[in-house]
């Protein structure tokens, strides 16, 4: 079965602060790994992409890392601000014949980040 | 450019009564998909449309759900007969199909309709 797992579920920390978020997946086959973001009564948006043959990608103080070994990835956020406070989502593509790719999301990690 | 637009943002309706959520996507996007997104938790796949394809009508919850695209652009997703348990934040998104770099599989999303039954 197709699964996203997110860890922590939750998470608070204060400005200037960095943290480490988690994502394990069971995803076959896998086509890419994309981290959202997603403010409070917004839609989300993508931080960054990668597929199999990357293991790091940045945008700006967010770095996603991913082992297609173990099927893991991490979001790591340097250095946070206020506005980091959102949740993180960890979305897997299932890719199949034709082009068709099946997104798998995770619950998502809820990030307060506190003054 | 505008981005994806849903229509209304809000809302409100009576148990047992019919709504209409309106998706309007990315204009020249080939991709629309529908979500659900209950009160703390992740997103529910509803639909997908591609093109003229047959869409993916996978994640419909019961046959009080569907949607229709008209026209490769504008989508509506229906509701039937409503109940508490609908109540949630419908988001549509929309993606170019694109294949290629960054732009691989990137889905646009709307601000979301939050669909309230009481």
């Amino acid at each position: 079965k197709n699964q996203v797992e997110q860890s922590p579920q939750s998470l608070i920390i204060l400005e200037g602060k960095n943290c480490t978020l988690q994502c394990n997946y069971t995803v076959s086959p896998f086509s890419n790994l994309r981290w959202y973001k997603q403010d409070t009564g917004r839609g989300p948006v993508s931080l960054t992409i990668m597929t199999f043959s990357e293991n790091t990608k940045s945008n700006g103080r967010y770095t996603a890392t991913l082992d297609a070994d173990t099927k893991q990835s991490s979001l790591h956020i340097t250095a946070s601000q206020l506005s980091d406070s959102a949740s993180y989502i960890c979305v897997v593509s299932a890719g199949f014949s034709g082009g068709y790719n099946k997104l798998i999301f995770g619950a998502g990690t809820r990030l307060a980040v506190h003054p | 450019g505008a981005g994806v637009s849903q229509s209304p943002s809000n809302k409100v309706t009576e148990k047992g009564k019919d709504v209409e959520l309106r998706c309007d996507p990315i204009s020249g996007h080939t991709a629309l998909y529908w979500y659900r997104q209950s009160l703390g938790q992740g997103l529910e796949f509803l639909i997908y449309f591609q093109g003229n394809s047959a869409p993916d009508k996978s994640g419909l919850p019961s046959d009080r759900f569907s949607a229709e695209r008209t026209g490769g652009s504008v989508s509506t997703l229906t509701i039937q007969r409503t109940q508490q348990e609908d109540s949630a934040v419908y988001l549509c998104a929309s993606s170019s199909g694109s294949h290629r770099g960054e732009n691989y599989n990137e889905q646009f999303f709307g601000p979301g309709t939050r669909l309230t039954v009481l």
